[in-house]
């Protein structure tokens, strides 16, 4: 069965940098675009990166431009993403997922969330 | 940027009840529009996709409709496991791949 499992979560300091990864498997990972969605305490959710199978197309939402970076390596199954120059405003659970494959991109599995807090 | 307005933000239902929750696009999204539960502390879980296309495993209570600018959710009989969040979303364009805000089902 499709499983994501993301880690790297934690107590950063303002201006501080954090790597998220995303463990993928029961599912061909080279096949998917992935995503990178978060949601902050308390309120709803926020897309902010994506990235095609073969890593060709990147997007990023303008509230993360410039700050983070997806990637992934499909040779070991795995979604990551590059925060820097974190604010307050950063902290969420920040949930690992795959685009379906079926030319409508939804959103078909998510992993449990990763909890990234933001604090000095 | 194409924006996602859900309404209501909440509202109140009992078990058995028909519930129905609409989602509108500020520009037309064809029918890219997928629809979202979440429950307290658990990551959303795909209910509809392409508007009104039933995820594998989704109870058949649970029904989406529209194209272009408005969509609906509808739940047919509130079941208890059903009090939730609910979310759309548009996957016509990227970037953003945008939410609603977000529809809160409460019991009445």
């Amino acid at each position: 069965q499709v499983q994501l499992v993301e880690s790297g979560g934690g107590l950063v300091k303002p201006g501080g940098s954090l790597r998220l990864s995303c463990a993928a498997s029961g599912f061909i990972f080279s096949d998917y675009y992935m995503s990178w969605i978060r949601q902050a305490p308390g309120m709803g959710l926020e897309w902010i990166s994506r990235i095609s199978s073969r890593d060709t197309n990147i997007y990023y939402a303008d509230s993360v431009k410039g700050r983070f970076t997806i990637s992934r390596d499909n040779a070991k199954n795995s979604l990551y993403l590059q925060m820097n120059s974190l604010r307050a405003e950063d902290t969420a659970v920040y949930y690992c997922a795959r685009e379906g494959g079926g030319g409508w991109a939804e959103t078909d599995y998510w992993g449990q969330g990763t909890l990234v807090t933001v604090s000095s | 940027d194409i924006q996602m307005t859900q309404s209501p933000s909440s509202l109140s239902a009992s078990v058995g009840d028909r519930v129905t929750i609409t989602c509108r696009a500020s520009q037309s999204i064809n029918s890219y529009l997928n629809w979202y539960q979440q429950k307290p502390g658990k990551a959303p879980k795909l209910l509809i996709y392409a508007a009104s296309s039933l995820q594998s495993g989704v109870p058949s209570r649970f029904s989406g409709s529209g194209s272009g600018t408005d969509f609906t959710l509808t739940i047919r009989s509130l079941q208890p496991e059903d009090f939730a969040t609910y979310y759309c979303q548009q996957s016509y364009s990227t970037p953003p791949r945008t939410f609603g805000q977000g529809t809160k089902v409460e019991i009445k």
